[in-house]
């Protein structure tokens, strides 16, 4: 079967680097994606990785290994507005998503 | 620039109503998606559809029907609701590109009882 692994919950301080990570056992592999969702509202893009390495995008930045089928996000300089869920998903060879559960950060002053 | 809206946004049935969701983009994009949202799950994909007069099936299509007949429309249908399908339903579309992200609307939260 198909499976996305992310931590439940994460805890963080105000400023600080957090990383979330992803591991994924896919049929295939076409792309792996990060959204932020924030409680009640829509899931947003944040990143898009499909070969291996770092994409930064401001205080945002992530990671992936193919071989090794891992991805994290890792989140910079800390805001309480950063407090929300981060949700990993993979396409796979039908170019379909697989979506993980989410890990809800939590961002304490 | 409205993106994709849903409405409703929030809905009570009783179990064996029927009732019809509604996706509109206004972003010429080919491709729309119905999804799940449920605790401590991933998004689980409902129905898609790849083009105007298209649907196909996903993860849990089973109590759901869809149609497209105009490109810029998704309807998602429950003909006879059941507590099961109490849940959080996204719309979401994009343009064809693979790499393309997805654009999403703001959710119903739907309630069986």
């Amino acid at each position: 079967g198909q499976n996305i692994d992310q931590p439940t919950e994460m805890t963080a301080t105000e400023g600080a680097i957090v990383q979330i990570n992803c591991t994924y056992q896919t049929s295939g592999f076409n792309g792996l994606f990060w959204y932020q969702q924030h409680a009640g509202e829509a899931p947003t893009f944040l990143s898009y990785n499909v070969l291996d390495g770092l994409e930064e995008k401001g205080r945002f930045s992530s990671f992936l290994s193919r071989s090794k089928g891992y991805s994290y996000l890792l989140l910079k300089e800390l805001q309480m507005k950063d407090s929300a869920s981060y949700l990993c998903a993979v396409r796979d060879s039908n170019y379909q998503l697989i979506w993980g559960a989410g890990t809800k950060l939590i961002i304490k002053p | 620039n409205a993106g994709v809206t849903q409405t409703p946004k929030f809905r009570v049935l009783k179990t064996g109503q029927s009732m019809t969701l509604l996706c509109a983009q206004d972003m010429n994009h080919e491709y729309m998606y119905w999804y799940r949202q449920d605790p401590g799950m991933g998004l689980r994909l409902i129905h898609y559809s790849v083009g105007e007069g298209t649907t196909a099936k996903g993860e849990v299509p089973d109590g759901y029907n869809v149609s497209r007949l105009k490109k810029q429309n998704f309807l998602l249908g429950l003909e006879s609701a059941a507590p099961s399908q109490t849940s959080v339903y996204f719309c979401a579309s994009r343009q064809g590109i693979p790499s393309e992200k997805l654009f999403f609307g703001s959710g119903t939260q739907l309630s069986v009882l």
